[in-house]
């Protein structure tokens, strides 16, 4: 089946420090979504991304979809603690069901 | 109302139990969807249900039955489970069947003894 990627699997970053996750599929993607899970929490959806090269903010976190439709990533601006949680992309190939990534986990050192 | 409900919030049960666990959204969403997320792992998507009809099922065991009595409700009906099906059972919600812009419950945490 399809699969999308992620890296890296683990970050753990100094509170105000900037970070990216990167996001991976082999093929073309209808669009790409982005959740983000607290640690005993479930995900929470962030945004979605459509268009080939779309680029779209949120306050701090900046979400890019790969002029391809084959990547996408997210940047967020100085870490804060409630950036703690693990961050999922989750793409959509043709018509069928949505594929989460592997998923990257965020920590932050205060 | 953005919020999709789960009861319960955990489950104990042994392998020889029936046990149900239920999901209700009130969004007006035509899809609703249940996963299974393993620790440290991304949800697995079991079934969808798109208006009302079960549209995806990814080979799921038949130990796992669900059932969509209305547009608001999602159940999924547990019996003879293993200890390996212990998981998060996640249940989420989409205005429609193209699987855009989940929202999921707070999960059901079980545990098969």
């Amino acid at each position: 089946g399809q699969q999308v990627m992620q890296i890296p699997q683990y970050q753990h970053v100094q509170e105000g420090e900037d970070f990216t996750t990167y996001c991976n599929s082999s093929t073309t993607l209808s669009n790409i979504q982005w959740y983000k899970q607290r640690p005993g929490g479930h995900p929470v959806f962030l945004i979605q991304l459509v268009k080939s090269g779309e680029v779209k903010k949120q306050k701090r976190l900046t979400f890019q979809f790969g002029e391809a439709k084959k990547n996408s990533s997210l940047h967020i601006t100085a870490t804060q603690t409630t950036d703690v949680g693990t961050y999922f992309c989750a793409g959509i190939f043709g018509n069928e069901k949505l594929t989460f990534g592997t998923g990257t986990r965020l920590t932050i050192i205060p | 109302d953005t919020e999709v409900t789960q009861t319960p919030k955990h489950l104990v049960m042994g392998m020889t139990n029936k046990k149900s666990l239920k999901c209700e959204q009130h969004m007006g969403h035509r899809a609703m969807y249940w996963y299974k997320q393993k620790a440290k792992k991304p949800p697995e998507l079991m079934f969808v249900y798109s208006y009302e009809k079960l549209s995806i099922n990814e080979s799921v065991p038949s130990r796992f039955s669900p059932e969509c009595p209305n547009s608001s409700l999602l159940n999924l009906h547990l019996h003879a489970l293993q200890p390996e099906d212990s998981a998060l059972y996640l249940c989420a919600s989409s205005p429609d069947d193209r699987g855009l812009e989940q929202y999921f419950g707070p999960g059901t945490r079980l545990t098969v003894t």
